[in-house]
């Protein structure tokens, strides 16, 4: 059974300061991690995806992915109060539903 | 612009009928997929289908069926609606075999039994 682990929050962050959000998942063979951003009542909606390890920066996120400890992670900088959403981890295996794994999010909350 | 779109943004059903939900994509996806999202328990596979009139079961398919007609179109069918299926309901569509492609998400349909 492949699982992808968030921790579920409230994550409260004061605005300005940086977001920090984890995700690990169980299947080694995962090849490819998806962060998705889904605000209350709203579908999920992609903001970055990562293949190698290392960072990958796109504006005021950074993904940053550790395929040895199976960790992937998402920093917001300089949080708005529009940041505020739940943030699901994805990641793709390969094989069966040819479809993404995804954790439950964790819920991110930017005090103004 | 990709799009994923569903046939309603909010239903409201009695317990015993029988509902469809539409799934319409314009990005000639092979795999489609459906989708039940509630508090606490993250999204929740329920079908999903790789080709024309090919579907296949996700985590919780009971009470549940699929039909795919059309390569663009996936439908979700709730023979007999129970309470226990109010929630909200999303379809998404992805290439096939791809580890760099995303999943595309339609908006959603909050359905509510009663």
């Amino acid at each position: 059974q492949k699982e992808v682990e968030q921790n579920s929050g409230p994550l409260s962050v004061p605005e300005g300061a940086i977001a920090s959000l984890n995700c690990t998942y169980s299947d080694r063979g995962s090849q490819s991690f998806f962060w998705y951003r889904q605000y209350s009542g709203k579908s999920p909606e992609l903001i970055m995806f990562i293949y190698s390890n290392g960072d990958k920066e796109d504006g005021r996120f950074t993904a940053q992915l550790n395929k040895a400890s199976q960790y992937v992670s998402l920093l917001i900088r300089d949080s708005q109060p529009s940041d505020s959403a739940t943030y699901l981890c994805a990641v793709w295996s390969g094989g069966g539903a040819d479809g993404l794994t995804f954790g439950k999010g964790t819920h991110l909350i930017i005090q103004p | 612009d990709v799009k994923v779109t569903q046939s309603s943004r909010y239903l409201v059903k009695r317990t015993g009928e029988k509902v469809f939900l539409e799934c319409v994509q314009d990005m000639d996806h092979e795999n489609m997929f459906w989708y039940r999202q509630d508090p606490g328990l993250g999204l929740r596979l329920i079908y999903f289908s790789y080709d024309v009139k090919m579907k296949e079961k996700g985590d919780i398919p009971e009470g549940y069926s699929v039909s795919r007609e059309k390569k663009e179109r996936f439908s979700l069918i709730l023979e007999s609606a129970s309470t226990n299926q109010t929630s909200m309901y999303l379809c998404a569509s992805r290439p096939r075999q791809g580890a760099r492609y995303e999943q595309f998400f339609g908006p959603g349909t909050r359905l509510t039994v009663l």
